[in-house]
């Protein structure tokens, strides 16, 4: 069965250090997404894709994430620089072409920033 | 925009009891609206969805959940549950093409966690 792919699995980085994390989607799907999710909430919007365009980053804090899908395959999320409160779990998902369709996860990325 | 309410932070429950797991959303336009499950150190595996027609949606491992659209709720039941469910749920919604203009990102719950007792 094909899987959302993300490495690495855990990353512990200081504070002021650039970190930076991949997700490969299930091959043909087009739209893809990150999520953060904070220790005991729910998963959080930070960017969405559909191919290689940006659909949706308006929860995204641009001053220090940025996020690229550059040939509508993978991509790659990244936080320059990480701050303490960027401890978290980093989520990307995919789907066919969003909307109705099921977002499958991938096992996550989780961040200690120290 | 839209909002999800998970009323209980944590559910125990003995094992072979039947479970419900509330959830309640808040929007202005129609929504799709999902559970989801995830185990500890894991993504999010999609238990159920709603999308339209019939308002009981049955998933996988034996849930399903109904759609009350004048309670605006969602709530997730299960008959008789396995140590094995143990984990964290998820209630999301989002919305439909075109209303929501082609952004379709999940706002989830802040999660129930379903403790199974021996």
């Amino acid at each position: 069965e094909a899987e959302v792919a993300q490495s690495p699995r855990y990353k512990i980085t200081e504070k002021s250090q650039a970190v930076a994390f991949w997700c490969d989607p299930i091959s043909g799907h087009a739209t893809l997404y990150w999520y953060r999710q904070i220790l005991g909430q729910g998963p959080e919007l930070l960017v969405q894709f559909q191919d290689e365009s940006v659909v949706d980053d308006s929860q995204l804090p641009k001053d220090r994430f940025s996020a690229e899908r550059l040939k509508g395959v993978d991509s790659t999320l990244k936080i320059q620089p990480a701050e303490l409160g960027d401890s978290a779990m980093y989520l990307c998902a995919s789907s066919l072409v969003g909307g109705r369709e099921t977002q499958y996860f991938g096992p996550g990325t989780r961040l200690l920033v120290l | 925009a839209q909002s999800v309410t998970q009323l209980d932070s944590q559910v125990p429950v003995f094992e072979e009891a039947p479970v419900e797991l509330r959830c309640n959303y808040s929007s202005s336009v129609s929504v799709y609206l999902f559970w989801y499950v995830q185990y500890p150190n894991q993504g999010l595996q999609l238990l159920l969805k709603y999308l339209s027609g019939s308002t009981l949606v049955k998933g996988i491992n034996g849930f399903e959940a109904e759609f009350n659209k004048s309670q605006t709720s969602f709530h997730l039941r299960k008959p008789s549950v396995h140590i094995s469910d143990t984990a964290e749920y998820f209630c999301a919604v989002t919305i439909p093409f075109p209303i929501g203009g082609g952004a379709d990102g999940l706002t989830f719950g802040k999660g129930t966690h379903l403790i199974i007792q021996p």
